[in-house]
Protein backbone atom coordinates (compact mmCIF):
# COMPACT_ATOMS: atom_id res chain seq x y z
CA UNK A 1 0.00 0.00 0.00
CA UNK A 2 1.73 3.04 -0.78
CA UNK A 3 -0.18 5.59 0.63
CA UNK A 4 0.91 9.02 -0.08
CA UNK A 5 3.31 9.64 -2.18
CA UNK A 6 5.72 12.83 -3.33
CA UNK A 7 8.26 13.21 -5.75
CA UNK A 8 10.97 14.62 -5.83
CA UNK A 9 12.67 14.04 -2.66
CA UNK A 10 14.78 16.80 -3.10
CA UNK A 11 15.07 19.52 -5.51
CA UNK A 12 17.44 22.39 -6.29
CA UNK A 13 16.16 25.84 -8.16
CA UNK A 14 17.44 28.91 -9.31
CA UNK A 15 15.61 32.10 -8.33
CA UNK A 16 12.83 32.88 -10.82
CA UNK A 17 12.95 28.96 -12.01
CA UNK A 18 9.22 27.23 -12.10
CA UNK A 19 8.69 23.26 -11.19
CA UNK A 20 5.85 21.26 -10.13
CA UNK A 21 6.32 19.26 -6.92
CA UNK A 22 4.28 16.20 -7.33
CA UNK A 23 1.62 14.45 -5.07
CA UNK A 24 -0.44 10.86 -5.39
CA UNK A 25 -2.21 9.04 -3.44
CA UNK A 26 -4.16 5.63 -3.54
CA UNK A 27 -6.62 5.09 -0.65
CA UNK A 28 -9.53 7.27 -2.74
CA UNK A 29 -8.98 10.38 -0.47
CA UNK A 30 -11.46 13.07 -1.28
CA UNK A 31 -9.64 15.98 0.78
CA UNK A 32 -5.90 16.45 -0.02
CA UNK A 33 -3.51 19.37 1.15
CA UNK A 34 0.02 21.18 0.63
CA UNK A 35 1.83 22.34 3.72
CA UNK A 36 5.48 23.76 4.16
CA UNK A 37 7.53 23.39 6.85
CA UNK A 38 9.85 26.06 8.16
CA UNK A 39 12.38 25.68 11.02
CA UNK A 40 10.76 27.39 14.03
CA UNK A 41 7.00 27.82 12.76
CA UNK A 42 5.92 24.10 12.27
CA UNK A 43 3.84 23.31 9.30
CA UNK A 44 1.91 26.25 7.14
CA UNK A 45 -1.46 24.96 5.19
CA UNK A 46 -0.52 26.45 1.71
CA UNK A 47 -3.48 24.93 -0.67
CA UNK A 48 -5.95 21.95 -0.14
CA UNK A 49 -8.68 20.34 -2.08
CA UNK A 50 -12.01 18.89 -0.71
CA UNK A 51 -12.65 16.85 -4.11
CA UNK A 52 -11.79 16.51 -7.95
CA UNK A 53 -12.16 20.39 -9.05
CA UNK A 54 -12.26 21.93 -6.08
CA UNK A 55 -9.31 24.19 -4.42
CA UNK A 56 -8.57 26.26 -2.22
CA UNK A 57 -6.19 28.68 -0.14
CA UNK A 58 -4.79 27.97 3.52
CA UNK A 59 -2.49 30.22 5.34
CA UNK A 60 0.10 30.70 2.77
CA UNK A 61 -0.80 30.94 -0.61
CA UNK A 62 1.18 33.24 -2.62
CA UNK A 63 3.49 32.07 -4.91
CA UNK A 64 1.69 28.57 -5.08
CA UNK A 65 -0.87 27.05 -7.60
CA UNK A 66 -2.95 24.07 -7.37
CA UNK A 67 -5.15 21.84 -9.51
CA UNK A 68 -7.31 18.85 -8.96
CA UNK A 69 -7.98 16.79 -12.07
CA UNK A 70 -8.59 13.67 -10.25
CA UNK A 71 -8.96 12.11 -7.35
CA UNK A 72 -5.72 10.72 -6.93
CA UNK A 73 -3.10 13.57 -7.67
CA UNK A 74 -2.48 17.37 -6.32
CA UNK A 75 0.65 18.67 -7.78
CA UNK A 76 1.66 22.09 -6.37
CA UNK A 77 3.24 24.64 -8.69
CA UNK A 78 5.80 27.15 -8.28
CA UNK A 79 5.85 29.78 -11.18
CA UNK A 80 8.83 31.85 -10.55
CA UNK A 81 10.86 30.27 -7.46
CA UNK A 82 11.96 32.79 -4.73
CA UNK A 83 14.28 31.89 -1.80
CA UNK A 84 11.62 32.89 0.36
CA UNK A 85 10.12 29.45 -0.77
CA UNK A 86 12.70 27.30 0.10
CA UNK A 87 11.74 24.77 2.42
CA UNK A 88 10.60 21.13 3.18
CA UNK A 89 6.77 20.82 1.63
CA UNK A 90 4.40 18.20 2.71
CA UNK A 91 1.05 16.77 1.09
CA UNK A 92 -1.04 15.03 3.23
CA UNK A 93 -4.74 13.19 2.62
CA UNK A 94 -7.58 12.35 4.39
CA UNK A 95 -10.83 10.28 3.41
CA UNK A 96 -12.81 13.88 3.79
CA UNK A 97 -12.44 17.25 5.25
CA UNK A 98 -13.91 16.38 8.62
CA UNK A 99 -11.85 17.02 11.81
CA UNK A 100 -11.45 13.80 12.74
CA UNK A 101 -10.75 12.19 9.72
CA UNK A 102 -6.75 10.98 10.15
CA UNK A 103 -4.60 13.16 7.72
CA UNK A 104 -2.50 10.94 6.17
CA UNK A 105 1.36 12.48 5.08
CA UNK A 106 4.07 12.20 2.51
CA UNK A 107 7.77 11.75 3.15
CA UNK A 108 8.29 15.63 2.04
CA UNK A 109 10.51 17.11 -0.28
CA UNK A 110 13.19 19.61 0.24
CA UNK A 111 13.47 22.53 -1.61
CA UNK A 112 16.41 24.44 -2.12
CA UNK A 113 15.85 28.39 -3.62
CA UNK A 114 19.09 29.96 -4.48
CA UNK B 1 -7.43 33.13 14.45
CA UNK B 2 -7.01 29.97 16.78
CA UNK B 3 -3.34 29.38 17.51
CA UNK B 4 -1.22 26.07 18.98
CA UNK B 5 1.38 26.77 21.44
CA UNK B 6 4.24 24.19 22.21
CA UNK B 7 6.52 26.36 24.66
CA UNK B 8 9.18 24.07 24.98
CA UNK B 9 11.81 23.62 22.28
CA UNK B 10 13.71 21.12 23.43
CA UNK B 11 13.10 18.24 26.23
CA UNK B 12 15.54 15.66 26.95
CA UNK B 13 15.08 12.16 28.70
CA UNK B 14 16.55 9.20 29.93
CA UNK B 15 15.77 5.61 28.30
CA UNK B 16 13.01 4.15 30.29
CA UNK B 17 11.80 7.13 32.01
CA UNK B 18 8.77 9.18 31.68
CA UNK B 19 8.36 12.86 30.01
CA UNK B 20 5.45 15.29 29.19
CA UNK B 21 5.61 17.57 26.48
CA UNK B 22 3.47 20.58 26.82
CA UNK B 23 0.85 22.23 24.65
CA UNK B 24 -1.16 25.04 24.49
CA UNK B 25 -4.11 26.02 22.37
CA UNK B 26 -6.50 29.09 21.99
CA UNK B 27 -9.92 28.61 20.67
CA UNK B 28 -13.69 29.62 20.95
CA UNK B 29 -14.62 26.64 19.49
CA UNK B 30 -16.28 23.93 21.68
CA UNK B 31 -16.28 20.80 19.61
CA UNK B 32 -12.75 20.30 18.20
CA UNK B 33 -9.69 18.16 17.57
CA UNK B 34 -6.38 17.97 19.05
CA UNK B 35 -3.31 16.09 17.91
CA UNK B 36 0.18 14.83 18.73
CA UNK B 37 2.41 14.42 15.44
CA UNK B 38 6.02 12.86 15.54
CA UNK B 39 8.46 13.61 13.24
CA UNK B 40 11.77 11.62 12.86
CA UNK B 41 14.96 12.22 11.41
CA UNK B 42 12.84 10.26 8.13
CA UNK B 43 10.81 13.43 7.98
CA UNK B 44 7.84 11.39 7.78
CA UNK B 45 4.58 12.75 9.70
CA UNK B 46 3.58 10.50 12.22
CA UNK B 47 0.06 10.70 14.01
CA UNK B 48 0.33 9.54 17.50
CA UNK B 49 -2.47 10.18 19.51
CA UNK B 50 -5.75 12.41 19.10
CA UNK B 51 -8.42 13.71 21.74
CA UNK B 52 -11.88 14.87 21.00
CA UNK B 53 -12.62 18.07 23.01
CA UNK B 54 -16.31 16.37 23.96
CA UNK B 55 -14.89 13.17 25.19
CA UNK B 56 -13.54 13.23 29.41
CA UNK B 57 -11.85 10.55 29.06
CA UNK B 58 -7.76 10.79 28.28
CA UNK B 59 -6.87 9.28 25.01
CA UNK B 60 -3.89 6.53 25.47
CA UNK B 61 -2.06 4.82 22.66
CA UNK B 62 0.43 1.90 24.63
CA UNK B 63 3.02 4.22 25.91
CA UNK B 64 1.72 7.43 24.99
CA UNK B 65 -1.36 9.25 26.79
CA UNK B 66 -2.25 12.93 27.17
CA UNK B 67 -3.96 15.19 29.79
CA UNK B 68 -6.53 17.11 28.36
CA UNK B 69 -8.22 20.47 30.23
CA UNK B 70 -10.05 21.71 28.57
CA UNK B 71 -10.81 24.56 30.72
CA UNK B 72 -7.36 25.50 30.39
CA UNK B 73 -6.86 24.87 26.60
CA UNK B 74 -3.87 22.48 27.69
CA UNK B 75 -3.18 18.90 26.05
CA UNK B 76 -0.06 17.13 27.30
CA UNK B 77 1.56 14.50 26.18
CA UNK B 78 3.42 11.96 28.05
CA UNK B 79 5.36 9.02 27.23
CA UNK B 80 6.12 6.34 29.65
CA UNK B 81 9.47 3.86 29.72
CA UNK B 82 11.06 6.15 27.00
CA UNK B 83 12.81 4.52 24.09
CA UNK B 84 15.47 5.76 21.61
CA UNK B 85 13.28 5.03 19.18
CA UNK B 86 10.91 8.04 20.28
CA UNK B 87 13.53 10.66 20.00
CA UNK B 88 11.98 13.29 17.24
CA UNK B 89 10.22 16.29 16.67
CA UNK B 90 6.76 15.97 18.58
CA UNK B 91 3.89 18.76 17.17
CA UNK B 92 0.45 19.62 18.80
CA UNK B 93 -2.64 20.50 16.18
CA UNK B 94 -5.43 21.36 16.68
CA UNK B 95 -8.33 20.86 14.25
CA UNK B 96 -12.43 21.98 14.18
CA UNK B 97 -15.02 21.88 11.59
CA UNK B 98 -14.12 25.58 10.70
CA UNK B 99 -10.58 25.22 10.90
CA UNK B 100 -8.08 23.71 9.40
CA UNK B 101 -5.35 21.58 10.96
CA UNK B 102 -3.19 24.08 12.82
CA UNK B 103 0.44 23.12 14.05
CA UNK B 104 2.38 24.03 16.95
CA UNK B 105 6.25 25.10 16.28
CA UNK B 106 7.63 21.79 17.36
CA UNK B 107 9.51 20.31 20.59
CA UNK B 108 12.75 18.06 19.97
CA UNK B 109 13.27 15.32 21.92
CA UNK B 110 16.34 13.66 23.06
CA UNK B 111 16.47 10.40 24.51
CA UNK B 112 19.14 8.92 26.26
CA UNK B 113 20.84 5.72 27.01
Amino acid sequence: NAGVTQTPKFQVLKTGQSMTLQCAQDMNHEYMSWYRQDPGMGLRLIHYSVGAGITDQGEVPNGYNVSRSTTEDFPLRLLSAAPSQTSVYFCASSSSSGPADTQYFGPGTRLTVL
Amino acid sequence: AQTVTQSQPEMSVQEAETVTLSCTYDTSESDYYLFWYKQPPSRQMILVIRQEAYKQQNATENRFSVNFQKAAKSFSLKISDSQLGDAAMYFCAYRSYTDKLIFGTGTRLQVFP
